[in-house]
């Protein structure tokens, strides 16, 4: 059975920093690519960012583009997300997904994260 | 990188149909590289978004015959038939996007079972 279970959501203050992190089991991790999903109070699905199987490649929304990090290792069978330079908007719960050709089957619990003073 | 558009909400009564659609351009929904690439999510209250519709009309398994997409040029749709009260919920579409780089969500649809 696939699990992603999401960590590291939490209460950071404007311009601060945060690490999630997303533990995967159930299927061939380091065969798929990954994708950080996003979802503010309230509103709707937003893409963050992806990382193809070898981590060569990786790929933002722009409103998050050199602010945050998508990084994977594939020995731990674990997704990350840098968060840095956070500001009020990035307040959200953070999914994790596992990326079949655009689509995304399996979703973590998610993480939230509230960026607030 | 702007959204897809829904309607905000649809509505119908049991055994009724309901047509959900998602407009995108010609960089995202009806990018003639990624042509299939459209994919549906249902989102109960306070749970986890799951796949029901991915490549524009396939189910993944387990998702009931009910539930049908379709795509013309830039617009994608998502036809939920004979509505029962378990479909309330909202409903996202999402695409590739920036020739393949990117991806996009739909603004979602709120569906209603009268």
């Amino acid at each position: 059975e696939v699990h992603l279970v999401n960590s590291g959501g939490g209460l950071v203050q404007p311009g601060g920093s945060r690490r999630l992190s997303c533990a995967a089991s159930g299927f061939t991790f380091s065969s798929y690519w990954m994708t950080w999903v996003r979802q503010a109070p309230g509103k709707g699905l937003e893409w963050v960012a992806t990382i193809t199987q070898d981590g060569s490649d990786r790929y933002y929304v722009d409103s998050v583009k050199g602010r945050f990090t998508i990084s994977r290792d594939n020995g731990k069978n674990s997704l990350y997300l840098q968060m840095n330079s956070l500001r009020v908007e990035d307040t959200a719960v953070y999914y994790c997904t596992n990326e079949d050709w655009y689509r995304f089957e399996y979703w973590g619990q998610g993480a939230l994260v509230t960026v607030s003073s | 990188q702007s959204a897809l558009t829904q309607p905000p909400s649809a509505s119908g009564s049991p055994g009724q149909s309901v047509t959900i659609s998602c407009t995108g351009t010609s960089s995202d929904v009806g990018d003639y590289n990624y042509y299939n690439y459209v994919s549906w999510y249902q989102q109960h209250p306070g749970e986890v978004p799951k796949l029901i519709i991915y490549e524009v009309s396939k189910r993944p398994s387990g998702v009931p015959d009910r539930f049908s997409g379709s795509k013309s040029g830039n617009t994608a749709s998502l036809t939920v038939s004979g509505l029962q009260a378990e479909d309330e919920a909202d409903y996202y579409c999402s695409s590739s996007a920036g020739r393949g780089n990117l991806r996009v969500f739909g603004t979602g649809t709120k569906v209603t079972v009268l």
